[in-house]
C-alpha cells in the first residue's frame, strides 16, 4: 500500500456513458496526476494540480475532465469516451514541501477502463 | 525526440541471479532526478529506488542498486540475489524542466521474468 487509493478498480462504460475516477491519498501530499497507461506506450501525464494550479497536457481530449476539490481528492470525470481510451488510469501524489521525498510520485493501484 | 530510453524491452534471469537493467535519458539540465518503479502484474507502481542527480554516490536500497553515469546519462538499475517476487515491469523515469516546466517522465518499460 502506497498511501493513495483510487475507485473503482474495473470499469467498463459504453461510449455515451459518464463516469467518474476517485483518487484519494492519505499521506499529506498537496500535489496531484492523472496517468494514461497504454499497451506498448510509456505512461502519458495527463493532468496536474499543484497547490489548486491545474497544468494540462494539450493532447488530452476535452471528454477526460479533471477535478481537484481539495489536496486529498481528485477526479477525472468521463464522458462520450472513444474504444481507444481504454487503458489504465493511474493517480499519483507527491508533496510540494521541501525534504528528501519531495521529487517523488506515489501511486496508486490505478482504474482498468474498458471503453465499449 | 524520446527523453528516456529503456533499450530491453524484457529480460529474464535465475533466481538468485544478478540482473542489470539499462537506461539512457536525454537532458540538457545538470539538476534533476532519476527513479526505477516497478509495476507487479497487480498494477500497482511502486517505487523501487531515486538518485538525485546533484550526488556522485550510487543509491542502493536492499538487494537494489544502481550505476549512474551523468556524463554519459546512464541510469542502470542493479537486481541481486534476484527472488521471484521481483518479476515486474520496470519502468525507469526522469524528473526535470521539460519544455519549462517540471515534468516525471517514463521510458517504456522492461519486463523481468524470474525462473525458478
Amino acid at each position: 500500500e502506497t498511501g493513495v487509493t483510487q475507485t473503482p478498480r474495473h470499469l467498463v462504460m459504453g461510449m455515451t456513458n459518464k463516469k467518474s475516477l476517485k483518487c484519494e491519498q492519505h499521506l499529506g501530499h498537496n500535489a496531484m496526476y492523472w496517468y494514461k497507461q497504454s499497451a506498448k506506450k510509456p505512461l502519458e501525464l495527463m493532468f496536474v494540480y499543484s497547490l489548486e494550479e491545474r497544468v494540462e497536457n494539450n493532447s488530452v481530449p476535452s471528454r477526460f475532465s479533471p477535478e481537484c476539490p481539495n489536496s486529498s481528492h481528485l477526479f477525472l470525470h468521463l464522458h462520450t469516451l472513444q474504444p481507444e481510451d481504454s487503458a489504465l488510469y493511474l493517480c499519483a501524489s507527491r508533496s510540494n514541501l521541501w525534504g528528501g521525498s519531495r521529487e517523488t510520485q506515489y501511486f496508486g493501484p490505478g482504474t482498468r477502463l474498458l471503453v465499449l | 525526440a524520446q527523453t528516456v530510453t529503456q533499450s530491453q524491452p524484457e529480460m529474464s534471469v535465475q533466481e538468485a541471479e544478478t540482473v542489470t537493467l539499462s537506461c539512457t535519458y536525454d537532458t540538457s539540465e545538470s539538476d534533476y532526478y532519476l527513479f526505477w518503479y516497478k509495476q507487479p502484474p497487480s498494477r500497482q507502481m511502486i517505487l523501487v529506488i531515486r538518485q538525485e542527480a546533484y550526488k556522485q554516490q550510487n543509491a542502493t536500497e536492499n538487494r537494489f542498486s544502481v550505476n549512474f553515469q551523468k556524463a554519459a546519462k546512464s541510469f542502470s538499475l542493479k537486481i541481486s540475489d534476484s527472488q521471484l517476487g521481483d518479476a515486474a515491469m520496470y519502468f525507469c523515469a526522469y524528473r526535470g524542466l521539460i519544455q519549462g516546466a517540471q515534468k516525471l517522465v517514463f521510458g517504456q518499460g522492461t519486463r523481468l521474468t524470474i525462473n525458478p
